[in-house]
């Protein structure tokens, strides 16, 4: 089984809420990934977990939040978005970070479709 | 620096046309390459994939080589359907993925 879930699908949400994406895998992968995606553009790398650790964050805005309960998991938490970060949020995964000359693929989710009004 | 290049889209085919979509990569030593899709209003999915040179990756019809003297991982299918139709990315991972800019397929019945 190579599932990546995410919930919810679709998310619609004002600039003053606060909302969380979620992210599952169940093949004990060891790294997750937040990536977002603009339309016709491809994904970009938000945030890596190793380990549960955070060991990468692409300088993204401090209301985006990424948490990660246990190895299995990954949320995104959204505070005071803007209309701009409307974008489909997708998260992956992969057995090890990918280190330089690794064989390793990335897995990824369904995505969460995210709209901010 | 590291990146990769893929051919502007979006491509027209017919169905049972030959599909080539051109993929050059700059990288620093010799990185496993890949081929996903996406289909409308989904995630990206593995298509394929090479780790070394001259590896051949293929999936479902589709198959890529592994040029390192080219630096290249082209896609190719002999015979396109119209459920082919989606976006293609080029990718490899070396410590990050990169990814190009992915192409778009259309196939007409």
């Amino acid at each position: 089984d190579t599932e990546v879930t995410q919930t919810p699908k679709h998310l619609v949400m004002g600039m003053t809420n606060k909302k969380s994406l979620k992210c599952e895998q169940h093949m004990g992968h060891r790294a997750m990934y937040w990536y977002k995606q603009k339309a016709k553009k491809p994904p970009e790398l938000m945030f890596v977990y190793s380990y549960e650790k955070l060991s990468i964050n692409e300088s993204v805005p401090s209301r985006f939040s990424p948490e990660c309960p246990n190895s299995s998991l990954l949320n995104l938490h959204l505070h005071a978005l803007q209309p701009e970060d409307s974008a489909l949020y997708l998260c992956a995964s992969s057995q090890d970070t990918l280190a330089g000359g690794s064989t390793d693929t990335q897995y990824f989710g369904p995505g969460t479709r995210l709209t901010v009004l | 620096g590291n990146s990769v290049t893929q051919m502007e889209g979006p491509v027209t085919l017919s169905e049972e046309a030959f599909l080539t979509i051109n993929c050059t990569y700059t990288a620093t030593g010799y990185p496993s390459l890949f081929w996903y899709v996406q289909y409308p209003g989904e995630g990206l999915q593995l298509l394929l994939k090479a780790t070394k040179a001259d590896d051949k990756g293929s999936n479902k019809g589709f198959e890529a080589t592994y040029r390192k003297e080219t630096t290249s991982f082209h896609l190719e299918k002999g015979s396109v359907q119209v459920s082919d139709s989606a976006v293609y990315f080029c990718a490899y991972h070396f410590n990050k993925f990169y990814f190009g800019s992915g192409t778009k397929l259309n196939v007409k019945p």
